[in-house]
């Protein structure tokens, strides 16, 4: 049973167009996030989710638009992609208590063409 | 802003040696890190944390050393195994940030 799941695994698509990553969570974390993994290997977080509340937005553009249903679903959709939006995206969970935990999953490569 | 970083991008170790990766941080306010494990084609996986009150802590074959004079973190593998081959990342946290802060990956390669 996958804890934390991705779909689509690979996403490939042209130039312009509106795509959505669907990620869902059988761990009862309350906070969810989405990381972004370029070509060189960095991860850097996009956003995270408190219970379906925005908690972080670092600075992405607003293509990237999360949205958050309930508080074991986090999607990610992206308006008008550009070539430099090629990636893996992660999605991750956290419970958010001592234990903080997070709990990664393997991932959705985007590419842009 | 707060930084992790790697020593070494790459690191090659013989089989059944014992390998150590290095990270440094800048943030001295962080008081959470975790080594993560990427295999090819899958996402971030746990190995181990250390808490900022702590200087050590091991696990199945691994070790985690803070050292927060000089801000820096290693993990210690212990006789490494072909399966040991993959990207770590060292990852911060500080109490109240609610985000983990990643640095660049070493990537790990076993020499049979």
């Amino acid at each position: 049973d996958t804890a934390v799941s991705q779909t689509p695994k690979y996403l490939v698509t042209q130039m312009g167009n509106d795509k959505s990553i669907k990620c869902e969570q059988n761990l009862g974390h309350d906070t969810m996030y989405w990381y972004k993994q370029d070509s060189k290997k960095f991860l850097k977080i996009m956003f995270s989710y408190n219970n379906k509340e925005l908690i972080i937005n670092e600075t992405v553009p607003n293509r990237f638009s999360p949205k958050s249903p309930d508080k074991a679903h986090l999607n990610l959709h992206i308006n008008s992609l550009e070539l430099g939006d090629s990636a893996v995206y992660f999605c991750a969970s956290s419970p958010r208590d001592n234990n903080y935990g997070y709990t990664f999953g393997s991932g959705t490569r985007l590419t842009v063409v | 802003g707060e930084s992790v970083g790697l020593h070494l991008p790459t690191l090659s170790v013989q089989e059944g040696d014992n390998s150590i990766i290095n990270c440094a941080y800048s943030n001295s306010a962080s008081d959470y890190f975790i080594w993560y494990k990427q295999e090819s084609g899958k996402g971030p996986q746990f190995i181990i944390d250390i808490r900022s009150n702590m200087d050590k802590r091991q696990g199945q074959r691994v070790t985690v050393l803070l050292n927060k004079t000089v801000k820096h973190l290693s993990l210690q593998i212990a006789a490494t195994q072909p399966g040991d081959s993959a990207v770590y990342f060292c990852a911060e946290e500080f109490f109240g940030n609610e985000k983990l802060t990643f640095g660049t990956g070493t990537r790990l390669t076993i020499i049979p």
